[in-house]
């Protein structure tokens, strides 16, 4: 059974600081990497992914890949009040090649 | 240009009945992924359709089924509901064949349909 895993926190910071999410997953042979943001009784919306090792920057959202310890990360700079969202963690897995989410982390940023 | 379009956006049905949930992709998207979320849970897939062609189903019974019409939109089948089926179910584009290349798993969702199971 491949699995994502994610603290279901809540993670709160204050406004200004970085957030840093935190993911790991079970298969991997996983190739791609991505993050979803999920507002409060919204459809979860993309905002990054990575392929490749290492880090992956747009804007004040950090992707970070670790393939060899199984580990994905995304590090929101400067939070806003308006980053407070569940954000799901998601990896494209097994022979479908559909996406295996994770339960996804609260996010609250206090201003 | 219109998002992924599901309709309805709420329903509520009782155990034993059937239910038929719509999706209409973005234009010029082919493919179309139905996933099931339960509230507390990350989004579980259930079906993926390309070209009409089902090209992937995740570990949902039978009584789930779906299909792909000529102009993309899908619809999502589901007999004999259980008070468990109780979930958010999402529809997502994608221009291309979940699995394939770089640009697939890049998930376009729409604002799903709320079913309720009394």
């Amino acid at each position: 059974q491949k699995e994502v895993e994610q603290n279901s926190g809540p993670l709160s910071v204050p406004e200004g600081a970085i957030a840093s999410l935190n993911c790991t997953y079970s298969d991997r042979g996983s190739q791609s990497f991505f993050w979803y943001r999920q507002y409060s009784g919204k459809s979860p919306e993309l905002i990054m992914f990575i392929y490749s090792n290492g880090d992956k920057e747009d804007g004040r959202f950090t992707a970070q890949l670790n393939k060899a310890s199984q580990y994905v990360s995304l590090l929101i700079r400067d939070s806003q009040p308006s980053d407070s969202a569940t954000y799901l963690c998601a990896v494209r897995g097994g022979s479908q090649g559909n996406l295996i989410f994770g339960k996804g982390t609260k996010l609250s940023v206090k201003p | 240009d219109a998002g992924v379009t599901q309709s309805p956006t709420h329903l509520i049905k009782t155990r034993g009945q059937h239910v038929t949930l719509r999706c209409s992709p973005i234009s010029g998207h082919k493919s179309v992924s139905w996933y099931q979320q339960v509230l507390g849970q990350g989004p579980q897939f259930i079906f993926q359709y390309y070209e009409k062609e089902e090209r992937g189903r995740g570990n949902f019974p039978d009584r789930f089924s779906a299909r792909q019409f000529p102009n993309y939109s899908s619809e999502l089948n589901v007999n004999a509901l259980l008070l468990g089926d109780s979930a958010l179910y999402l529809c997502a584009s994608s221009s291309g064949p979940v699995g394939q290349g770089a640009l697939s798993g890049k998930l376009f969702f729409g604002s799903g349909t709320q079913l309720s199971v009394l």
